[in-house]
């Protein structure tokens, strides 16, 4: 079974902080995803890569960037926290033509 | 770019009733439709999914169908158990599920 581990699952930061969010995968999938969910807006891609050093801009990109420098790591980092980035984020892996696994989430609050 | 109306954003039913949730999409080039259950405090999960080039699937209890015509899809869930109760997504994307645009998404809630 693929298996995702998103760190930190809580963390709670102040305006203008960075924080970065890491997502391990333990198989060499190559797409790498970034959600983020808000009520009434379901799932909104923030950053995908397709390979070490590959990465692309989902919709919601701005004030987000990313890192693969590694098939089994993915990171996402806020540069500088704003109050609209408080959420839910997901790391999720293509795992087959189409289908997605998701991690179990990392909840930031931004104070 | 795609996008995705999903509807109702509540659905209460009786144990046993069906379900049915609705989704639309704009872009004519979709063609790959999943669906996902999300329980509480977990991440999604792939439940069923349907491509362009079939109408219509099922697995046990759940089926998808797929009007390409009309730009619409939906969930279909028979026999409902409590514990079909969960937040449900749809979603929509071209043929390799690349960068997958999802509903605002569906609170189920089966009354036993």
């Amino acid at each position: 079974d693929a298996g995702i581990t998103q760190s930190p699952r809580h963390k709670v930061t102040e305006t203008g902080t960075p924080v970065t969010l890491r997502c391990h995968q333990t198989e060499n999938h190559r797409y790498m995803y970034w959600y983020r969910q808000d009520p009434g807006h379901g799932l909104r891609l923030i950053h995908y890569s397709y390979g070490v050093k590959d990465t692309d801009k989902g919709e919601v990109s701005d004030g987000y960037s990313v890192s693969r420098s590694k098939t089994e790591d993915f990171l996402l980092t806020l540069e500088s926290a704003t109050s609209s980035q408080t959420s839910v984020y997901f790391c999720a892996i293509s795992v087959s033509a189409g289908e997605l696994f998701f991690g179990e989430g990392s909840r930031l609050t931004v104070l | 770019g795609e996008n995705v109306e999903q509807h109702p954003s509540t659905l209460s039913v009786q144990e046993g009733d069906s379900a049915v949730i609705k989704c639309t999409y704009s872009d004519s080039a979709s063609n790959y439709f999943p669906w996902y259950k999300q329980e509480l405090g977990k991440g999604p999960q792939l439940i069923i999914d349907i491509r362009s080039n079939v109408g219509e699937k099922k697995d046990q209890r759940i089926a998808v169908t797929l009007n390409k015509t009309a730009k619409h899809f939906s969930l279909h869930i028979t026999e409902t158990q409590p514990e079909d109760s969960a937040v449900y997504f749809c979603a929509a994307s071209g043929e390799y599920g690349n960068k997958l645009v999802f509903g605002a998404g569906t609170i189920l809630r089966v009354k036993s």
